[in-house]
């Protein structure tokens, strides 16, 4: 089956620097790729997805990029905020569309005012 | 847009007693449903998922099961819970093939 990994898992980073988390898959057949954002006591929130017919994507501060031969994806946010501080998750899907995703181990980021 | 009811948000519940969650949608028709389960500071782990009425899949052999009685309807329930069954729990439905989150229940079990 597919399995994903993803790093750091922490980041800090001043307010205002760029942060940017990487995960990598294994199944080639894979195509999609969400990203989540949770908040502490809250469920993962959707931020942005891609899937494998493009290589960016951006909404705002935030962009994801994929590099299928290589079989990995990052996200990158830009001009980060306090606000931005919480766990991130990747996850890939080889079924296609939100079906059988797959999840990395998350990534708790920290935005130092 | 979808909706995920989720309830109750905490629960502290002692060892060897029931339980039953349950996870509502709206907003959107024949979804997939799932529910995950969240250990503090850990990643999420698929306990169950369903893609109609009364099909239920299991991920992990456990003390728990899940119900799917209607379309939008969730239920995961155990008969008598161990310490081990603490931990946040997640409902989550697709919607135009994108999978969406309620905002979980926190279980504690002393």
């Amino acid at each position: 089956g597919e399995n994903v990994e993803q790093h750091p898992s922490t980041l800090s980073v001043q307010e205002g620097d760029s942060a940017v988390i990487k995960c990598t898959y294994s199944d080639s057949a894979s195509n999609y790729f969400p990203w989540y954002k949770q908040e502490l006591g809250k469920g993962p929130q959707l931020i942005i997805d891609i899937r494998s017919n493009v290589g960016e994507k951006k909404d705002q501060r935030i962009a994801v990029t994929l590099n299928k031969t290589a079989k990995h994806f990052s996200l990158h946010i830009t001009e980060t905020q306090p606000e931005d501080s919480a766990v991130y998750f990747c996850a890939a899907s080889p079924m296609g569309g939100a079906n059988n995703l797959f999840f990395g181990t998350g990534t708790r980021l920290t935005v130092i005012p | 847009s979808q909706t995920i009811h989720q309830w109750p948000a905490t629960l502290v519940q002692p060892v060897g007693s029931p339980l039953s969650l349950e996870c509502t949608v709206e907003g959107t028709s024949n979804p997939n449903l799932y529910w995950y389960r969240q250990a503090a500071g850990r990643g999420l782990q698929l306990l169950f998922y369903s893609v109609g009425i009364g099909q239920i899949s299991s991920e992990v052999p456990q003390n728990l099961s899940a119900s799917r009685p209607q379309d939008r309807q969730f239920i995961l329930s155990s008969k008598k819970l161990l310490l081990s069954d603490s931990g946040f729990y997640l409902c989550a439905a697709t919607s135009a093939e994108k999978l969406f989150f309620g905002s979980g229940t926190q279980l504690s079990v002393l």
